[in-house]
């Protein structure tokens, strides 16, 4: 079973407006942490935003929010007043508790964000 | 904040030769880096965990012969993809983590992007 789902291989937003790309995870440890990252065209991982599963706030970095839902397992990030340079992959991540001394991240299969003037 | 550089960004090889991908960790030590690979428009497929001094842990289904990891110091590792065929042909990043503290973010090159004709 896939860790991280991620449903909207494709989204597209007006810029200005806010658009939320929908994240969701599986997991049945008690502590793990959860990720977006933005990766444009040129290819680099770019770190947007942060969850840990104890954190009772939600996350914000910004124009990003991550709207954590802790028992329906959902991490989505929502962007607000899009901007043409938002325009990217982007991908959800997640951590698991510590194993080891090691971690490994899994990751979605990415939602492709277009925006349009 | 920490940095992690990837060399080169683009290379094209014939095919039958070898290839060696950099990844640096620049102002941190990195004792565990993560090789992955992309195909177009897919989500990052961990193929290695490379240990400072020891052998790389591969994912099931990754040849050890064909992608040759070395991390020889706490701030370099390699991956050397050898004998490289049209099929190695694939976007390459790797990731690093600093770590100070169990919720930081992982670090990620610029990414490699190969070609082998």
């Amino acid at each position: 079973a896939q860790k991280i789902t991620q449903t909207q291989p494709g989204m597209f937003v007006q810029e200005k407006e806010a658009v939320t790309l929908d994240c969701t995870y599986d997991t049945s440890d008690q502590s793990y942490g959860l990720f977006w990252y933005k990766q444009p065209s040129s290819g680099e991982m770019i770190f947007l935003i942060y969850q840990g599963s104890y954190d009772e706030q939600n996350a914000t970095e910004g124009r990003y929010s991550l709207n954590f839902q802790k028992a329906r397992k959902s991490a989505n990030l929502v962007i607000s007043a899009s901007q043409l340079g938002d325009s990217a992959m982007y991908f959800c991540a997640m951590r698991e508790g510590v194993t080891g001394g090691s971690y490994i991240p899994t990751f979605g299969r990415g939602t492709s964000l277009i925006v349009h003037p | 904040g920490a940095v992690v550089s990837q060399h080169p960004s683009r290379v094209i090889c014939k095919s039958g030769t070898s290839v060696k991908i950099e990844c640096r960790s620049l102002d941190f030590q990195a004792t565990t880096m993560f090789w992955y690979r992309q195909f177009p428009k897919k989500s990052l497929m961990l193929m290695a965990t490379s240990n400072e001094g020891s052998k790389a842990t591969y994912e099931q289904g990754v040849e050890k012969d064909k992608f040759l990891i070395n991390h020889a110091s706490l701030t370099l590792s390699t991956l050397t993809v050898t004998s490289a065929h049209p099929e190695d042909s694939s976007f390459y990043i790797c990731s690093a983590r600093d770590w100070g503290g169990w919720n930081t973010e992982a670090f990620f090159g610029q990414g490699t992007r190969l070609t082998v004709v």
